[in-house]
């Protein structure tokens, strides 16, 4: 079936520095790949998304590129904030199954 | 635009009582919703989907007569929690989806059981 899989956290770092946050999946067909971010106490807000391969996803200085080749949806970001600290969570779409998968999740926290 | 509302966004309640919470499409409508729940620190788990009009489709190991999910219009679907229990606790999330494949989710609602 259908999977997403994160890296697991926390990832703790300093101000200004690089973020990745590994995704993979596995999917039949073709599936929509997305970055959820989650603050404190809140719902879930879309952060990026992709919807074919190669394509690239990009918002709030993040992004992240859908690697068919590699099943792997990578979210970076070149200087990290204090107010990036949150929770993120990869996702796939599969239309077939009409819903969201999501990985368990990775914590970011950013220490000035 | 794409606004999804919860209602409340917290709430207590008594062991044995049942609890209502509302999801709201404010600028949209939304032919599918979709209700999570989840734990501390882990990832959410889809309840249901429900499409307006028609019944809820639960996932496996979700107690249907237990979470009662009622899509009455393209703006509004509801989840009742009955005779809820101290395990019932839990951050509900919802997320309205129109016809494309995209979802919309509400800010959640935190559900604690005395």
């Amino acid at each position: 079936g259908n999977s997403v899989t994160q890296m697991e956290g926390p990832v703790t770092l300093s101000e200004e520095a690089f973020l990745t946050i590994n995704c993979t999946y596995t999917a039949t067909g073709y599936p929509s790949l997305f970055w959820y971010v989650q603050y404190p106490g809140e719902g879930l807000q879309l952060l990026l998304k992709a919807t074919k391969a190669d394509d690239k996803g990009s918002n709030k200085g993040f992004e992240a590129t859908y690697r068919k080749e590699t099943t792997s949806f990578h979210l970076e970001k070149g200087s990290v904030q204090v107010s990036d600290s949150a929770v993120y969570f990869c996702a796939l779409f599969s239309g077939g199954y009409n819903k969201l998968i999501f990985g368990a999740g990775t914590r970011l926290a950013v220490h000035p | 635009g794409a606004v999804v509302s919860q209602h409340p966004s917290w709430v207590i309640c008594k062991s044995g009582t049942s609890v209502k919470i509302e999801c709201r499409s404010l600028d949209f409508q939304a032919t599918t919703m979709f209700w999570y729940r989840q734990f501390p620190k882990q990832s959410l788990m889809l309840m249901a989907t429900s499409n307006e009009g028609s019944k809820a489709t639960y996932e496996q190991g979700v107690e249907k007569d237990k979470f009662l999910i009622n899509h009455a219009s393209l703006t509004l679907s509801t989840l009742t929690v009955t005779s809820a229990h101290p395990e019932d606790s839990s951050f509900y999330i919802c997320s309205a989806s129109t016809a494309s494949y995209e979802q919309y989710f509400g800010p959640g609602t935190r559900l604690t059981v005395t």
